[in-house]
């Protein structure tokens, strides 16, 4: 079965710098990749994914992920965060059977 | 995408009541989920449900404290029955779209409290 880990369970970050959030995955084989953002008191919105091809998906609000076989990794990276990007990010893996695994999430927050 | 709706967004209820939750999605999808999000958790895959056949359980979940009823291919119930405070959570639906990148998006979560 696959798995999920998010290293960082909370990162500060100020206003109009750079944010990097780990996920490591474990899977047999090629996995599907997913970054979820989660404001507060919202649903999960998909920010990006990665199925196949080019390593560096590029996602929506600004996000992109670069997927590392080597490294079992798909970390997810802003240039520059705004103060609206303050939420919960989960990484998650599918598999053949379009079953998620979720990470346990990482929370930032997003200093003036 | 896909656009999902679910009610209630929120309730309160008391202990040993039922609370079923509606999950209606704006097109026709094979396959929609039930996850649960205990506070300060992550997602956990409560079960599958495809139309016209029975919900499956992930381990952990049976049918009898969370029936799931999927009689059309945009909507789907999950029920919480005889609720005790441990069930306060996050309920989320899910479904699948896509062709060949098939992606799960998420409905906006009933926020359940049982007191």
């Amino acid at each position: 079965a696959q798995s999920v880990t998010q290293p960082d369970i909370h990162i500060t970050v100020s206003e109009g710098a750079s944010l990097e959030l780990r996920c490591n995955y474990s899977y047999g084989a090629t996995p599907y990749l997913f970054w979820y953002v989660q404001s507060p008191g919202q649903g999960l919105q998909l920010l990006l994914k990665y199925f196949s091809g080019d390593t560096l998906v590029q996602g929506i609000k600004g996000f992109e992920a670069e997927f590392k076989r080597s490294q079992s990794s798909f970390n997810l990276r802003k240039p520059s965060v705004h103060w609206s990007d303050a939420a919960e990010y989960f990484c998650a893996v599918g598999a053949g059977d379009y079953k998620l695994s979720f990470g346990a999430g990482t929370t930032v927050t997003v200093r003036a | 995408s896909a656009v999902i709706s679910q009610k209630p967004s929120r309730d309160i209820c008391q202990r040993g009541t039922s609370l079923t939750i509606q999950c209606q999605v704006d097109s026709q999808v094979t396959m929609m989920f039930w996850y649960r999000q205990q506070p300060g958790q992550s997602l956990t895959l409560i079960a599958t449900a495809n139309q016209g056949s029975e919900a499956t359980y992930e381990s952990g979940f049976v049918i009898d404290k969370f029936p799931i009823s999927r009689p059309n291919l945009t909507f789907s119930t999950l029920t919480v029955s005889n609720m005790s405070p441990e069930d306060s959570s996050i309920y989320l639906c899910s479904v699948r779209k896509g062709t060949g990148q098939e992606t799960q998006y998420f409905g906006p979560g009933t926020r359940l409290l049982v007191l």
